[in-house]
C-alpha cells in the first residue's frame, strides 16, 4: 500500500483563487512528520511547511498553510492568493518516527497550473 | 551563501560507462542523501549517510555505489550494473534541527545514450 497518496495528477486554478492540493498517508506510528515541497520546472525541490503529529495548530508559512486531519490521515496544502510562480509540481512526503534514521517517503505530486 | 551544489547540470553517458555524481554542501549539516526521480514520478531514496564514513542502502541501491570520506561531500557513482540509468537524480542534506528538514542541491539529469 502506498505511504502517501496524493489524488490529483494535475490542477488548472485561475491566479489570485486558493488552491487546495490533496494528501494523505498511511502510519500506524503515533510520531511522525509531514512536509509539502515544491518543484519548479528547473527541477530543484524547495521546502514549504511542516507539520509534526503532536502539533496541535496547523502550520503557516506566508501563503502556505497546512489542513492537517489526524484522524482522517489528511495533510492538505492550502496555497492562498495563488500566483503565476506557484505552478510547479508539488510533493507531500512524511518520515515515519521522529529519529534521525528514519527515511522521508515522498508521494508522486501534483502538477499545478496557475492560470493568468 | 549556504547551500547544496550538485554537478555537472547536465551528463550523458555511454552504456556500460561508469559516472559520479558530485553533490557538495556547505550547511555543516550532517545527514545526506541522494534520491532518483523518473518522469512523473516522487523521490526514491537511493543511498544515505547519516556520519562521515558510513551510509546505508536506500529503496533502490542496486547498480549504485557512495561514499562519504568528507563531512561536505557525498558522492554518487552510477555503475553500468544500472540497467536504466537515465534519471533525474537529487542530492538533500538534512538540518539535524526541530524540525529535520531535508534540503536539496539543483538536481542532476543523467542521459546513457
Amino acid at each position: 500500500a502506498q505511504k502517501i497518496t496524493q489524488t490529483q495528477p494535475g490542477m488548472f486554478v485561475q491566479e489570485k483563487e486558493a488552491v487546495t492540493l490533496d494528501c494523505t498517508y498511511d502510519t500506524s506510528d503515533q510520531s511522525y512528520g509531514l512536509f509539502w515541497y515544491k518543484q519548479p520546472s528547473s527541477g530543484e525541490m524547495i521546502f514549504l511547511i511542516y507539520q509534526g503529529s503532536y502539533d496541535e495548530q496547523n502550520a503557516t508559512e506566508g501563503r502556505y498553510s497546512l489542513n492537517f486531519q489526524k484522524a482522517r490521515k489528511s495533510a492538505n496544502l492550502v496555497i492562498s492568493a495563488s500566483q503565476l510562480g506557484d505552478s510547479a509540481m508539488y510533493f507531500c512526503a512524511m518520515r515515519e518516527g521522529l529519529n534521525r534514521d528514519d527515511k522521508i517517503i515522498f508521494g508522486k505530486g501534483t502538477r499545478l497550473h496557475i492560470l493568468p | 551563501d549556504g547551500g547544496i551544489t550538485q554537478s555537472p547540470k547536465y551528463l550523458f553517458r555511454k552504456e556500460g560507462q561508469n559516472v559520479t555524481l558530485s553533490c557538495e554542501q556547505n550547511l555543516n549539516h550532517d545527514a545526506m542523501y541522494w534520491y532518483r526521480q523518473d518522469p512523473g514520478q516522487g523521490l526514491r531514496l537511493i543511498y544515505y549517510s547519516q556520519i562521515v564514513n558510513d551510509f546505508q542502502k536506500g529503496d533502490i541501491a542496486e547498480g549504485y555505489s557512495v561514499s562519504r570520506e568528507k563531512k561536505e561531500s557525498f558522492p554518487l557513482t552510477v555503475t553500468s550494473a544500472q540497467k536504466n540509468p537515465t534519471a533525474f537524480y537529487l542530492c538533500a542534506s538534512m538540518t539535524g534541527g526541530v524540525p529535520d528538514t531535508q534540503y536539496f542541491g539543483p538536481g542532476t539529469r543523467l542521459t546513457v545514450l
